[in-house]
């Protein structure tokens, strides 16, 4: 079974400063997807940037950035230039599709709670 | 365009009752999943539907059921109502759920139970 392990309960970060968030996975399939969702206080969760397995390159969406690594099951999430917006949540997820690449279930972390300090 | 809709956004039942809970998806979606968020537990999935019919399901109990209509909205119930279903419960479309595409999510509907 795919489990996903983020180690890192709490975190806090200056306004303007680069912080990074840990996520760690275990699985033995190839072909899997990885995300990082934001929930705000406001509590809709919403995709900050998604990986593909296969594509060897690291994501980027403006200020956020992940470091994929395949092999050591490691997917952080480094958030540049910190905003007070920034406030939230973070959960780590990972996805199997299947053989038609369908969506199959999000297997979630348990969550990084983020706070920017001005 | 509208996004995910869910209804309502808080409930209040009692034990031994049973909920119903409502998702309208983004227009045009027809995939539907649906997740519980705990403290302890964090985000379990419990179902997803796409064209009326259950694709996928999760290791819950069968008091948890849901369904979909052919508008693409779903409900989801819960029967016989335990101290441990309190929960935010969320909703998620994407238009066809292809992994190509990403859940857009609603801002969930809050179940306490007494």
């Amino acid at each position: 079974a795919q489990t996903v392990t983020q180690s890192q309960p709490e975190m806090s970060v200056q306004e303007a400063e680069t912080v990074t968030l840990s996520c760690t996975y275990d699985t033995s399939e190839n072909n899997y997807y990885l995300f990082w969702y934001k929930q705000p206080p406001s509590r809709q969760m919403i995709l900050v940037i998604r990986q593909e397995a296969y594509k060897q390159q690291n994501a980027t969406e403006n200020r956020f950035s992940v470091n994929f690594q395949k092999a050591a099951k490691s997917f952080s999430l480094k958030i540049s230039d910190s905003q007070l917006g920034d406030t939230a949540m973070y959960f780590c997820a990972f996805m199997k599709p299947d053989e038609a690449g369908n969506n199959r279930k999000l297997i979630w972390g348990l969550g990084t709670s983020l706070a920017v300090n001005p | 365009k509208a996004g995910v809709t869910q209804t309502p956004r808080y409930l209040i039942k009692t034990r031994g009752q049973q909920v119903t809970l409502s998702c309208s998806p983004i227009s045009g979606h027809r995939s539907v999943s649906w997740y519980q968020q705990t403290p302890g537990q964090g985000l379990q999935f419990l179902f997803e539907y796409f064209s009326e019919t259950q694709r996928n399901k999760g290791n819950f109990p069968g008091r948890f059921s849901g369904r979909q209509f052919s508008n693409s909205r779903s409900e989801m119930n819960v029967s016989t109502l335990e101290l441990g279903d309190s929960a935010l419960y969320l909703c998620a479309s994407s238009a066809q759920g292809n992994s190509n595409q990403p859940q857009h999510f609603g801002d969930g509907t809050r179940l306490s139970i007494l």
